[in-house]
Formats: C-alpha cells, structure tokens, sequence
C-alpha cells in the first residue's frame, strides 16, 4: 500500500511552453501533498505544501505565479511549470501524506528538461 | 535555519554493517526520517523515529537518536549489493511538514 505515482515521468520542451505534471496517490487519500525539486547530486528542496480545496503555501523564494500547484481531490495534486527556461530543469519529486502526520510516501520523479 | 548534514560517501564490503550519521540543528524536530534513493528513482521512506525515542529497530535498520547532540544514525546489518543508493535523513516540524533534507550519502556496497 502507500503508493505514490507521478506523470509523466520525464519530459523535454521547449522554452517559453508550460508543462503540468501530476502526482496521484494511489491506494489512500492524501489530505497534504508536497513538491520537491532535486537538482543533479544535490538534495531535495521543499518547494512548496498543498492541502486539498485550499491554496498552496509556497516556500520563501519559490515563485507561485511559475509553479502553479493544484490540489483539486484527495488523490491528485498538479504541479503546472509555466513559461518554462532551461533554468528550470530539474528532478521534480511529490509526496503524499495520508491522515496519520508521521507518515509521507514519495512519487518516483519527474524529469524536466527545457531546451 | 535549521540545517541537516551527513557524511558524503560511505563504503562498505557485502556482509558488513553499514552506519549512516546525520546531525541536525532544529532542536523541536518532531519526526526524523530515513530515505533511500536509488539512480533516477524517487524516495522511498526506510524508517522513521519520533523524538522522544533512543532506539528503532525495524528488521536489519536500527535508528539510533541522541537528542542532546542532535545526531541521528542508520545502522544496516548485513549490507547487501541491493543497498547500493544515496540515504537521505530528514527532520519535521510538529504538523509533520516536511522542513529540512540532508545532502545524502552515497553508500557503496563491494562484493
């Protein structure tokens, strides 16, 4: 159980598009799910936090109006990577939480890469 | 700010325990986690312990925690070739919101 499924899992376009990349939890509910991004050999940044029917609460630096995050049902949760730039590519990860707060399963990643 | 930090690199030969040590700031931690990552995959959650626990132990993982130094250590008996992946320690806040990341250690495993 506890399984987490992103889409897709890597994608390539081209500057100045938008990409939207989903997060599902696939044998629970999730009343909180998490972005991360992962740059090469690095860790994963926390960028932003989505409660389901409510805003996301965006970390200090990352910008909302580039990520846009929706968390629009209990099993879904979007993340929109809007005018995208090379800059912008990265290991895009989410997280799910199901109810008991202890417990935080991860998705297997998205790749994005701009060119 | 609260910081994590972990060794880089960890090497051991099949068979042998492996101890992974993370030290963190943020002394009202709530919740410190293990993850594994395996090349190109996502994280997959090892093993979690409160912080009002010493010990875990869950099969071969054994989370040691010493609150007065803030250190955090994972110990893997029998450390197989499948072992082979970066392990990351992360620490949260009371609502279990996931704050802070170590850089990872890449552990290797040698036949």
């Amino acid at each position: 159980g506890a399984v987490v499924s992103q889409h897709p899992s890597w994608v390539i376009c081209k500057s100045g598009t938008s990409v939207k990349i989903e997060c599902r939890s696939l044998d629970f509910q999730a009343t909180t799910m998490f972005w991360y991004r992962q740059f090469p050999k690095q860790s994963l940044m926390l960028m932003a936090t989505s409660n389901e029917g409510s805003k996301a609460t965006y970390e200090q630096g990352v910008e909302k109006d580039k990520f846009l995050i929706n968390h629009a049902s209990l099993t879904l949760s979007t993340l929109t990577v809007t005018s995208a730039h090379p800059e912008d590519s990265s290991f895009y990860i989410c997280s799910a939480r199901p109810g008991r707060e202890y417990e935080q399963y991860f998705g297997p990643g998205t790749r994005l890469t701009v060119t | 700010g609260e910081d994590v930090e972990q060794s880089l690199f960890l090497s051991v030969r099949e068979g042998d325990s492996s101890v992974i040590n993370c030290t963190y700031t943020d002394s009202s931690s709530t919740y410190l986690y293990w993850y594994k990552q395996e090349p190109g995959a996502g994280l997959q959650l090892l093993t979690y312990i409160f912080s009002n626990m010493d010990m875990k132990q869950d099969q071969r993982l054994t989370v040691l925690l010493n609150k007065k130094d803030k250190h955090l250590s994972l110990r893997i008996a029998d450390t197989q070739t499948g072992d082979s992946a970066i392990y990351f320690c992360a620490e949260t806040d009371n609502a279990g919101n996931m704050l802070t990341f170590g850089g990872g250690t890449r552990l290797m495993v040698k036949p």
